[in-house]
């Protein structure tokens, strides 16, 4: 069965750090992938998605992912967090072949310090 | 544009009872898909409907159901509750199904007792 690893479940940073959040699945064919972000008392909301071509994928609030084919992996990055980026994040992947089930990963926290 | 509402938003049940969340997904959508959220276990995919019909399921017991009326809201049931089944119910709707964003509703928090 497919499977989505978030290898970090908190991470704490400073204003201004860069932020790289892991994410690896499993599926060996063609996926779809996805971020989504939950701030604190919203819904949850994409991020981004990757459904093929450039495997530079950028989001919205300056986010951005690569899709690394090689290494099953879709990792997150911003260069510069801001306090306000203070939310839960997770990756989702959709195997391809038309509507099948989304896999979530189990979540990063992440709490951006003034 | 209305986002995605459900209902109740909290519901507190006991052990063996049967519980019905409803969801109302954005005018327009016709693809409803319900996740169970928690702590530790992330989103975990229950089943998705488009015009009414489920067309793909996760790996959920049968006591976890669901259905999508012709107006394209949708409900979920889960009959003989067990405690594990403590969760926040997610719906989340799209235009043409997973492919396409997905737009969350606030969710249903479920506490069995």
């Amino acid at each position: 069965a497919q499977s989505v690893s978030q290898h970090n479940h908190h991470v704490i940073l400073s204003e201004a750090a860069s932020l790289e959040l892991g994410c690896n699945y499993s599926y060996g064919g063609t996926v779809n992938l996805f971020w989504y972000v939950q701030y604190p008392g919203q819904h949850l909301q994409l991020l981004l998605k990757y459904f093929s071509g450039d495997p530079l994928v950028k989001g919205i609030k300056g986010f951005e992912a690569e899709f690394i084919k090689s290494k099953f992996s879709f990792n997150l990055r911003k260069p510069s967090v801001q306090w306000s980026d203070t939310a839960e994040y997770f990756c989702a992947v959709l195997n391809s072949g038309g509507y099948q089930k989304v896999t979530f990963g189990t979540g990063t926290k992440l709490q951006v310090i003034p | 544009k209305a986002g995605v509402t459900q209902t109740p938003r909290y519901l507190i049940k006991t052990r063996g009872q049967q519980v019905t969340l409803s969801c109302s997904p954005i005018s327009g959508h016709r693809s409803v898909s319900w996740y169970q959220q928690t702590p530790g276990q992330g989103l975990q995919f229950l089943f998705e409907y488009f015009s009414e019909t489920q067309r793909n399921k996760g790996n959920f017991p049968g006591r976890f159901s669901g259905r999508q009326f012709s107006n394209s809201r949708s409900e979920m049931n889960v009959s003989t509750l067990e405690l594990g089944d403590s969760a926040l119910y997610l719906c989340a709707s799209s235009s043409g199904g997973v492919l396409y964003e997905q737009y969350f509703g606030p969710g249903t928090r479920l506490t069995v007792t």
